[in-house]
C-alpha cells in the first residue's frame, strides 16, 4: 500500500468549502487513491476514490495532480454533520481487495 | 442506514465468558471483514471471508473465532478474552470485481467491554 501523509486536523466554516489534502508521493501506477470518513462512534463511511482523473460525487469532489503524488477531498459547502475524521488511502487494484490501511486522518471540524 | 447490520450494539463481558458478535449484510456483496478500533488507535484488519471462504487471518489470537455461514451473515466468536481486547468491532462488506475492491460498507459496530 502507498504511505499516506494527512495533516492531523482542519478547522473549516460551515457553509465555506473544505479542501482536506494527502500526500501519496510513493503510489504506484495501479494503486487507487481512496477516501473514508467517519463520524464519532461510528463504522467509517466511503466517500469516494480515483486513479488518475477527478472525480465527482454526490459527496465530495476529489483532485488528483497530475503526478497523482497528492490529491484533496472537497466537501464543497461543509456542514456541521460533516465533522469527522477524514482518511486518505491509498490501495492497488485487481486482485487485492478490502485490505483497507487505515491511518490516524485528518480531524475536520466544522464549526458554525 | 448503510446496508450492514450488526448486532449486539454494546456488549459487557467477563473474562471467563463466550458471546457471539453478528453481522448481516443485505447488498448482495460477496466479501465481508472484520475490522478493530481500539482507543486512540487505527482500525485494523482481523479478518476476510471472500465467497464465504476465510481468505486472511492479520495474526489474530485464536480467542477471537469467524464464522461465515453465508456470504450474507458473519460471526465473531469470543472466548476468554482479556481487558485489552475492549475495542470498537466493525464488520464490513464489499462486492469483488477487478476493478477497485475497496469500496467497503461498514456497520455501526459493537462496542466491547472486557472486565
Amino acid at each position: 500500500d502507498a504511505k499516506t501523509t494527512q495533516p492531523p486536523s482542519m478547522d473549516c466554516a460551515e457553509g465555506r468549502a473544505a479542501n482536506l489534502p494527502c500526500n501519496h508521493s510513493t503510489i504506484s501506477g495501479n494503486e487507487y487513491v481512496y477516501w473514508y470518513r467517519q463520524i464519532h462512534s461510528q463504522g467509517p463511511q466511503y466517500i469516494i476514490h480515483g486513479l488518475k482523473n477527478n472525480e465527482t460525487n454526490e459527496m465530495a469532489s476529489l483532485i488528483i495532480t497530475e503526478d497523482r503524488k497528492s490529491s484533496t477531498l472537497i466537501l464543497p459547502h461543509a456542514t456541521l454533520r460533516d465533522t469527522a475524521v477524514y482518511y486518505c488511502i491509498g490501495r492497488g487494484g485487481g486482485t487485492s481487495y478490502g485490505k483497507l490501511t487505515f491511518g490516524q486522518g485528518t480531524i475536520l471540524t466544522v464549526h458554525p | 442506514e448503510t446496508g450492514v447490520t450488526q448486532t449486539p450494539r454494546h456488549l459487557v463481558m467477563g473474562m471467563t465468558n463466550k458471546k457471539s458478535l453478528k453481522c448481516e449484510q443485505h447488498l448482495g456483496h460477496n466479501a465481508m471483514y472484520w475490522y478493530k478500533q481500539s482507543a486512540k488507535k487505527p482500525l485494523e484488519l482481523m479478518f476476510v471471508y471472500n465467497f464465504k471462504e476465510q481468505t486472511e487471518n492479520n495474526s489474530v489470537p485464536s480467542r477471537f473465532s469467524p464464522e461465515c455461514p453465508n456470504s450474507s451473515h458473519l460471526f465473531l466468536h469470543l472466548h476468554t478474552l482479556q481487558p485489552e481486547d475492549s475495542a470498537l468491532y466493525l464488520c464490513a462488506s464489499s462486492h469483488i470485481d477487478r476493478g477497485a475492491n475497496e469500496k467497503l460498507f461498514f456497520g455501526s459496530g459493537t462496542q466491547l467491554s472486557v472486565l
